[in-house]
């Protein structure tokens, strides 16, 4: 069945490095991909998604491009930020959403 | 406009009694769903709902819990009898259809702990 798998974290890294968290999924036809973010203590948000391959998603300065031929949507960001600690949640639309398992971000400064 | 609103935020309660959890969905979102998150298991989508009507429930875990949705406003989770494995956060999210294109909209969750 379909499926996505995320990388595993903690993720740790310093204010103002390259965050790249991998995404890989399993599906059949030509699924939507989205990025969601969870902040502590909270519900998962929305970061961005791309419907077809080749498009990019962004948001906040994060991007994600759906790359058909290694079945990837691989999440990165230039320069984090001690906000954008949070977890991050891979998912792949169908009648529900298939998500990952989520991958923990700490930025410190 | 208003979010998905999900209540109680908190609930602490002894094992055995009844829980009850309530959302309400974003007006004019056709599917809820409610998903449970620990940190063993992740999220797991539990069950969803299209205009009122249960279409998947294989996520229930068992005959403990059960989960209703009377109108197009208004959805509730139900364990009876709680145990103390059931201890987690409880999401509810709505889309407004189930599109490629739709993303989900989450609620700030309810944290039960059964003691």
């Amino acid at each position: 069945g379909d499926s996505v798998t995320q990388m595993e974290g903690p993720v740790t890294l310093s204010e103002e490095a390259f965050l790249t968290i991998n995404c890989t999924y399993t599906a059949t036809g030509y699924p939507s991909l989205f990025w969601y973010v969870q902040y502590p203590g909270e519900g998962l948000q929305l970061l961005l998604k791309a419907t077809k391959a080749d498009d990019k998603g962004s948001n906040k300065g994060f991007e994600a491009t759906y790359r058909k031929e290694t079945t990837s949507f691989h999440l990165e960001k230039g320069s984090v930020q001690v906000s954008d600690s949070a977890v991050y949640f891979c998912a792949l639309s169908g009648h529900a959403l298939n998500f990952g398992k989520g991958t923990s971000l700490l930025v410190t400064p | 406009d208003a979010g998905v609103i999900q209540s109680p935020r908190h609930e602490v309660t002894e094992m055995g009694q009844e829980v009850t959890l309530r959302c309400k969905p974003i007006s004019g979102h056709d599917y809820l769903f409610w998903y449970r998150q620990t940190m063993m298991r992740g999220l797991e989508l539990l069950i969803y709902f299209n205009n009122n009507v249960p279409i998947d429930d294989s996520g229930m875990p068992e005959d403990r819990f059960s989960a209703k949705m009377p109108n197009a406003s208004f959805s509730t989770l139900k364990i009876q009898p709680s145990e103390p494995r059931d201890s987690a956060v409880y999401f509810c999210a709505s889309s407004l259809d189930d599109s490629r294109n739709q993303p989900q909209h989450f609620g700030d969750g309810t944290r039960l702990s059964i003691l």
